[in-house]
Parts: C-alpha cells; structure tokens; sequence
C-alpha cells in the first residue's frame, strides 16, 4: 500500500514565482494537512482540509492557498515567492478529521533564491 | 501562546544503553500529545498517540508518558540501536490535524 506521496520532492524557484506543490494521501484517508518545516525547526501547520473543505488555517499570509479534490488528493499553492519560504513543505494524512494517526510524506524540498 | 518545549537539544549514547526524552508543553485546547521520529531531510513517522487520560503507551523500545495535569511528558527508548539516531519531536494535537510540534531532540547512537 502507497503511503503518503508527494511531487516534486525538489525544486529552485526564483523570488517573485508562484509554486505549486502536490500531495496524494493513503488510500481512505480523508484528511489532508500541510506543514512548512524550516532547516533546524520543527514543522509548522499551515491547512488541514478535511472531506475537500478547509478545517484548519495556521498563521500564514494569504500568499498561501490549498484546495483538495474530490479523490482527495491536494495542491498547496504559494504565491510571491520570498527567500524566507524556503523550507521543506510536509504533506500529512489521515482517516479522520481528528485523533487519528498522521501519516506524513516525505516532503517537497522548495528552494526560493 | 502555544508552546512544546523539549529537552535535551541533543543527545548522545552507546548502542545499547536507554535513554529519556523530555516534553513540556502549554498548549490549549489539549486534545492529544504524539511523538514522533524524522530522519533528516525525511518526513516524521509516529511512534505513539496518548488522550489526557492515558499515562503510558509503548510502541516497542519506545515508551511514552504523560502526566496532564503537570502537562509533562517523556519518551523512554531501551536497548537503543545505531537506527534510533533520528530527531524525536514532541507534538501536541489542538483538535483536528492542527498540530504544535516541539523542536525536537536529536539523538545519536554510537558503536
């Protein structure tokens, strides 16, 4: 069985560009959330979408958007592109909304220089 | 504000040898406290998953406290192997998948 996959596992993205990042979550899994995690820090939430609506927005500027479709798999958008997004971005899974256990992907690796 | 404090920042043993993490947090609303391990440059893998009303859960070598009321907890790894070396990062759940990670401690596992 797949785990959590992601694409692309690397990119190099200039100041000012928009990215867009993907996420397929296990099988089943209803729940996707994303995390930024910068080099030396623990991840930081940044949207949980549960059953393709948002159920969670951590505190990120409005340059950062997400969706999730109807086979819930998701897309984390970033727009505006600053040398500061540069950071490992997690995608996470899991079955329910909440108190479920997460499964993380092993992350898009995003390089703003 | 919500804050996971972990100690120590780093951590070095012989294979072998046990060893114990500390997690302190202030975090509400609580809704349930994880650890997790990540490989560098890799995604985290959960270890356990403890409500306010459990006090311990294993997961193999790995075994988890908590103590809500002191808002403390501890991951205790036995027998550590050279495989353990890893970031062990304290998480706190506030409902939903909105989770406060710790910054982690990171372990090393020599011969």
């Amino acid at each position: 069985d797949a785990g959590v996959t992601q694409s692309p596992t690397h990119l190099i993205k200039t100041r000012g560009q928009h990215v867009t990042l993907r996420c397929s979550p296990i099988s089943g899994h209803k729940s996707v959330s994303w995390y930024q995690q910068v080099l030396g820090q623990g991840p930081q939430f940044i949207f949980q979408y549960y059953e393709k609506e948002e159920r969670g927005r951590g505190n990120f500027p409005d340059r950062f958007s997400a969706r999730q479709f109807p086979n819930y798999s998701s897309e984390l958008n970033v727009n505006a592109l600053l040398l500061g997004d540069s950071a490992l971005y997690l995608c996470a899974s899991s079955y329910g909304s909440s108190g479920n256990t997460i499964y993380f992907g092993e992350g898009s690796w995003l390089t703003v220089v | 504000k919500n804050q996971v404090e972990q100690s120590p920042q780093s951590l070095i043993i012989l294979e072998g040898k046990n060893c114990t993490l500390q997690c302190n947090y202030t975090v509400s609303p609580f809704s349930n406290l994880r650890w997790y391990k990540q490989d560098t440059g890799r995604g985290p893998v959960s270890l356990t998953i403890m409500t306010f009303s459990e006090n311990t859960k294993s997961n193999g070598r790995y075994t988890a406290t908590l103590d809500a009321d002191t808002k403390q907890s501890s991951l205790h790894i036995t027998a550590s192997q050279l495989s353990d070396s890893a970031s062990y990062i304290c998480v706190v759940s506030l409902g939903g998948d909105k989770l406060i990670f710790g910054t982690g401690t990171r372990l090393q596992v020599f011969p």
